[in-house]
């Protein structure tokens, strides 16, 4: 159980353009969702909550109107990478809570985005 | 505000020997304890947590974690390492109010040799 989908696994695209990268929780509902951005060798970095029904909570840093979210049902997430340029090719990776009030955040298997 | 030291950027363990990595968190209050797993190019799974209770945690794969409130400390263990395990590995801490966004130690690279 507990299982959470990404979609797609890697992506390449043109700078300029626009990306969007799906979150799914596979077997159970997720009012709340993590984005996360990471760095090769380097920890998870938080960019998002995503709370289903209302916006996105950013962290501190993190450009709302650049990485659009949306949260649209109790089993997916939405993460568009608007215009992409270069320096946004990262790893991706989404989490969610099972449940309302859920503690274990279960993990995605991340999306590559290399922009060119 | 909460943060998650693992001193250890990576550790090479001999196949079949016992293994140890070290955690150590700082948090106001009760802290949520994980410990993940990632494999190159993938997502995290979760090898174990800590909420309440008694302080040793069982996880997945022969792993053990032991909460030290006195030392802040969370670290996981395996007695025996299998070359499968090597994988990069990540301590975090969440909050205790039942919706908390967590936060991540740097991870220890295991490498596991013949």
């Amino acid at each position: 159980g507990a299982v959470v989908s990404q979609h797609p696994s890697r992506v390449i695209c043109k700078s300029g353009t626009s990306v969007k990268i799906e979150c799914r929780s596979l077997d159970f509902q997720a009012t709340t969702m993590f984005w996360y951005r990471q760095f090769p060798k380097k920890s998870l970095m938080l960019m998002a909550t995503s709370n289903e029904g209302s916006k996105a909570t950013y962290e501190q840093g993190v450009e709302k109107d650049k990485f659009l979210i949306n949260h649209a049902s109790l089993t997916l997430s939405t993460l568009t990478v608007t215009s992409a340029h270069p320096e946004d090719s990262s790893f991706y990776i989404c989490s969610a809570l099972p449940g309302q009030g859920g503690e274990t955040q279960y993990f995605g298997p991340g999306t590559r985005l290399l922009v060119l | 505000a909460q943060s998650v030291t693992q001193p250890d950027i990576h550790i090479t363990v001999s196949e079949g020997a016992s293994l140890e990595l070290r955690c150590n968190y700082s948090y106001g209050a009760t802290p949520y304890l994980f410990w993940y797993v990632q494999s190159p190019g993938q997502g995290l799974q979760l090898l174990l947590k800590y909420f309440s209770g008694d302080t040793l945690v069982q996880g997945i794969k022969g792993f053990e974690a032991e909460f030290k409130r006195s030392q802040s400390s969370f670290n996981l263990r395996k007695p025996s390492v299998h070359w499968s395990d090597a994988a990069e590995y990540f301590c975090a801490v969440g909050g205790n109010s039942g919706y908390s966004t967590l936060t991540f130690g740097k991870g220890t690279m295991l490498l596991v040799s013949p």
